[in-house]
């Protein structure tokens, strides 16, 4: 079965710093992709960054990248260069092939930018 | 232009009383999620349609059941609302395939009296 840990329930970070959220993850797919999203407190879900099992490299998207670690199974998040918008829920999403795209959320973790 | 509608917004029902809440595309995409969200907790998946196929998550209650009459078009029913059903529905579409991102829409408050 699925499943999604992130460990860190809170986070603290100071402005311009880079910060990294945990995410690991269970499945027995071997086709599988990984996601992130931000939920900032207005509720839209946004979407920040994709992996893919197969992707031999770390998936990158501006400020944001992904450091992939199959065998250990974890995907965490690395923001650089933090801002004061960035505070908001953090989730870390995957998704499996052989379950027809059953998408399943981790329990998020709520990053603080502070000044 | 909006591409996941949810309608309502907000939603008051009193307990007991049925409830549909709906979704709607203009993507055309062939997976949709219905998922239920409260405060401070993550998205819960409560079912998801693969094209006509339904899946629904083992531990979804049976108080709780979907409609997805085209491709358009996905509704949520909940037959005997609860106080702890109080919460953020969301509905989400995608193209099928491991690496395609799900598009949510706005959302539908509920809330039970």
């Amino acid at each position: 079965a699925q499943k999604i840990t992130q460990t860190q329930p809170g986070m603290f970070v100071q402005e311009k710093e880079a910060v990294t959220l945990d995410c690991t993850y269970d499945t027995s797919d071997p086709s599988y992709g990984l996601f992130w999203y931000k939920q900032p407190s207005s509720g839209e879900m946004i979407f920040l960054i994709y992996q893919g099992s197969y992707d031999q490299q770390n998936a990158t998207e501006g400020r944001y990248s992904l450091n992939f670690q199959k065998a250990r199974k974890s995907a965490n998040l690395v923001i650089s260069a933090s801002q004061l918008g960035d505070s908001a829920m953090y989730f870390c999403a995957m998704r499996e092939k052989t379950s027809y795209d059953k998408v399943i959320f981790g329990p998020g973790t709520s990053l603080s930018v502070i000044p | 232009d909006a591409m996941v509608i949810q309608n309502p917004r907000y939603q008051v029902t009193q307990f007991g009383k049925p409830v549909t809440l709906s979704c709607s595309q203009t993507l055309n995409h062939n997976v949709m999620y219905w998922y239920q969200q409260k405060s401070s907790q993550a998205p819960k998946l409560l079912f998801h349609y693969y094209d006509k196929d339904f899946n629904n998550e083992a531990d979804t209650p049976d108080n709780f059941q979907s409609r997805r009459p085209n491709t358009s078009f996905c509704f949520l029913d909940i037959r005997s609302p609860g106080l702890g059903d109080a919460a953020m529905y969301l509905c989400a579409t995608s193209r099928a395939g491991r690496q395609e991102t799900q598009y949510f829409g706005p959302g539908t408050r509920l809330l039970v009296l």
